[in-house]
C-alpha cells in the first residue's frame, strides 16, 4: 500500500523559515516524480513544486521561485520542502504527492503550516 | 485567477448523470494529458481520472473523463450522496513549466 506521511509544519512568523518533510513507503521512492501542493483556507488545490527521479529538475510555482527549495533523498525516500521568507499568503495545508507522469497519483494527508504575527 | 476554468458549482440529484467541464488552452490541456481529483471534507485528494480517460484500479466506472481540444469533461453516473465534494481537473502547462489545477467546482447532490 502506497503510504506518504509529511511531518514539519506549524506556526510561524511572516519572514520565518519552516521545512516540511515527507516519507514515502509501499513503492520504489525512486522511480517516481515527486510533488508539494498547497490549499489556502476557503480556496481550491495549488501546485508549489516537482521534483524529478533523481532530483535534477525542479520546478516551482512563480510565487515561490526564489523562496522554497524542492529536494529529495532517494536512500531514506525523503521529499523535502524547505520554506524560507514566508508571507501570510503561504498559510495552508501542504499535501505531499507521488507523481503519475507529471500529475498526482497518491496523496499524503497534508500538513498545515500557518504565517501570522 | 487559473489558466484552467471550471464551473464553481454543479448539482444533481442521487442517480442522474452529471459532467464538470474543465477549460484550458493549447500549452496545457490542448497538448497534455487531464487528469481528475475528487476531494472530499476532511480527507486527502483522490486521484479518479489520468491520460484523460484512464481509471485507476478502485474507482468505479461511473466516473468517466473524456477530453476535446483544449477542454475536458469529467462525467458522474448514478450520482451518489457520497460523491458531493470538491472535483478538480489538472494537467501539465508547457509554458508555465509547472502543474496547472482548475479552480475546482463545488458538487452538491440534492
Amino acid at each position: 500500500e502506497v503510504q506518504l506521511v509529511e511531518s514539519g509544519g506549524g506556526l510561524v512568523q511572516p519572514g520565518g523559515s519552516l521545512r516540511l518533510s515527507c516519507v514515502g513507503s509501499g513503492f520504489t521512492f525512486s522511480s517516481y516524480w515527486m510533488m508539494w501542493v498547497r490549499q489556502a483556507p476557503g480556496k481550491g488545490l495549488e501546485w508549489v513544486a516537482s521534483i524529478n527521479q533523481d532530483g535534477s529538475e525542479k520546478y516551482y510555482v512563480d510565487s515561490v521561485k526564489g523562496r522554497f527549495n524542492v529536494s529529495r533523498d532517494n536512500a531514506d525516500n525523503s521529499l523535502l520542502l524547505q520554506m524560507n521568507s514566508l508571507r501570510t499568503d503561504d498559510t495552508a495545508l501542504y499535501y505531499c504527492a507521488r507523481g503519475l507522469g507529471l500529475t498526482p497519483h497518491y496523496w499524503g494527508q497534508g500538513k498545515l503550516v500557518t504565517v501570522s504575527s | 485567477q487559473s489558466v484552467v476554468t471550471q464551473p464553481p458549482s454543479a448539482s444533481g440529484t442521487p442517480g442522474q448523470r452529471v459532467t464538470i467541464s474543465c477549460s484550458g488552452s493549447s500549452s496545457n490541456i490542448g497538448s497534455k494529458y487531464v487528469s481528475w481529483y475528487q476531494h472530499l471534507p476532511g480527507t486527502a485528494p483522490k486521484l479518479l481520472i489520468f491520460r484523460n480517460n484512464q481509471r485507476p484500479s478502485g474507482v468505479p466506472d461511473r466516473f468517466s473523463g473524456s477530453k476535446s481540444g483544449t477542454s475536458a469533461s469529467l462525467a458522474i453516473s448514478g450520482l451518489r450522496s457520497e460523491d458531493e465534494g470538491n472535483y478538480y481537473c489538472a494537467a501539465w502547462d508547457n509554458s508555465l513549466s509547472g502543474v496547472v489545477f482548475g479552480g475546482g467546482t463545488k458538487l452538491t447532490v440534492l
